[in-house]
């Protein structure tokens, strides 16, 4: 069966450390992979998307790796700040998905990560 | 703020009652979801309207009814919920570009309707 595995256990970190969290799949053939982050009481953000032939993606200080080969994508938080401290979510469209235009993505459980002062 | 916004934000109903969950959308979007989000769990899609038109319902029971009467509203009627569908309920806009000779998607959430059922 298809599987999207991110770490259930929160992580806790020090503020200025570098947050690294994983996304793990089975069963998937992604067309490309989204993190999401999300507050208590709110919806999903969307933060950043990663296509299936790009290695690595920055935006500020967020950067993402995807690696099709271990079916894995990494999510870096670098200078971690408390304001950073949420629930990062990621998402995954699979190959054949991407022929409609509406984007059906398929999401993790999320991991939260808690930044101490 | 996101563009797409949710009322009530919280709702707590009985069993027996009917109820509906509106979602509405300044954003232009021609995609609109519906999400269902339980403690510990990953999101799961409910229901998919694309210009209008429903284009998936994911094996969803018959207690929940969506409607869209035009591309900025969105509602999800409820009648003779059970407990287990406590939960946050999402809706969420598509925004779909290509690149590259490929379709993609971002969503584009509103802050949820938290839902209890007695």
């Amino acid at each position: 069966s298809q599987k999207i595995e991110q770490n259930s256990e929160a992580l806790n970190i020090q503020e200025g450390k570098t947050a690294t969290l994983t996304c793990n799949y089975t069963n998937y053939s992604p067309a490309y992979l989204q993190w999401y982050r999300q507050d208590p009481g709110r919806g999903p953000v969307f933060l950043l998307l990663i296509r299936e032939n790009e290695k690595e993606k920055r935006k500020e200080r967020l950067k993402v790796t995807f690696d099709t080969t271990l079916k894995q994508s990494l999510f870096h938080i670098t200078a971690s700040q408390p304001a950073d401290s949420a629930t990062y979510l990621c998402a995954l469209v699979a190959r054949y998905m991407t022929t409609d235009s509406w984007g059906k993505l398929q999401f993790g459980a999320g991991t939260q990560v808690v930044v101490t002062p | 703020e996101t563009g797409v916004t949710q009322t009530p934000r919280h709702l707590v109903m009985g069993m027996t009652n009917k109820k509906s969950l509106k979602c509405e959308q300044h954003l232009g979007h021609n995609a609109m979801y519906w999400y269902k989000q339980s403690a510990k769990k990953p999101l799961e899609l409910m229901f998919v309207y694309n210009f209008k038109e429903q284009t998936e319902n994911n094996s969803v029971p018959s207690r929940f009814s969506p409607e869209c009467p035009n591309s900025s509203h969105l509602f999800l009627h409820l009648h003779t919920l059970q407990p287990e569908d406590s939960a946050l309920y999402l809706c969420a806009t598509g925004l779909s570009y290509l690149a590259g000779g490929r379709s993609y998607n971002e969503q584009f959430f509103g802050p949820g309707t938290r839902l209890t059922v007695l």
